[in-house]
């Protein structure tokens, strides 16, 4: 079965900083990864994804995620960041099998920044 | 239209009414999928439909949800005799077919529908 950990449910970070959201996974075959962003009220927004090729993958909002295989991580990444970017950011992930069509999250990792 | 479309943003119902929460997801995409967002819960996956193909319900809570997707376009979800546990936000995704030339199977999201059962 997929299944996506987010180990954190909460990473605070003083802007300016960089920051790091963690998320590992588990799938029966080659993963399909995404992150997404939800602002307060409001559904989600796509960040950025791996599909294949380049193990570093740049999203919007100038964020960046690693693919690491023998870790089977796909951390999210920002080199300096906002006030702004506080918000709740969720990982998912789908297997490369056609059996497997759903997008399974994590249970999110709220990010705050301070000023 | 441009983004997925979710009806009502908000609904208040009282426990043991039946509500029905619709999607209309963008044009062209095949795959639509219900997730439904508890307070300060992750998403949790109520029933996905794909074509033609029978739905993968495997995420419904109990029998008293249900989905249907008319003309392969248009979704409705059903909660009957409501309880205040099914409080929550539903959230309507859509995607182009897995397998679909250039698709690489990112979901865009609507707004959701939030339901308050008193």
């Amino acid at each position: 079965a997929q299944s996506v950990a987010q180990p954190e449910d909460q990473v605070n970070v003083a802007e300016g900083n960089p920051l790091t959201v963690k998320c590992t996974y588990s799938v029966s075959g080659n993963p399909y990864l995404f992150w997404y962003v939800q602002y307060p009220n409001r559904g989600l927004q796509f960040l950025l994804k791996y599909i294949t090729g380049d193990n570093l993958v740049k999203g919007s909002y100038g964020f960046e995620a690693e693919f690491n295989k023998s870790q089977t991580s796909f951390h999210l990444k920002k080199p300096s960041a906002l006030v702004s970017d506080s918000a709740l950011y969720f990982c998912a992930v789908r297997s490369m099998n056609t059996g497997f069509q759903k997008l399974v999250f994590g249970t999110g990792t709220r990010l705050l920044v301070s000023p | 239209g441009a983004g997925v479309s979710q009806s009502p943003s908000n609904k208040v119902t009282e426990k043991g009414k039946d509500v029905e929460l619709r999607c209309d997801p963008i044009s062209g995409h095949t795959a639509l999928y219900w997730y439904r967002q508890s307070l300060g819960q992750g998403l949790e996956f109520l029933i996905y439909f794909q074509g033609n193909s029978a739905p993968d319900k495997s995420g419904l809570p109990s029998d008293r949800f249900s989905a249907e997707r008319t003309g392969g376009s248009v979704s409705t979800l059903t909660i009957q005799r409501t309880q205040q546990e099914d409080s929550a936000v539903y959230l309507c995704a859509s995607s182009s077919a897995w397998g679909d030339r250039g698709s690489t199977g990112e979901l865009f999201f609507g707004e959701g529908s939030r339901l308050t059962v008193l």
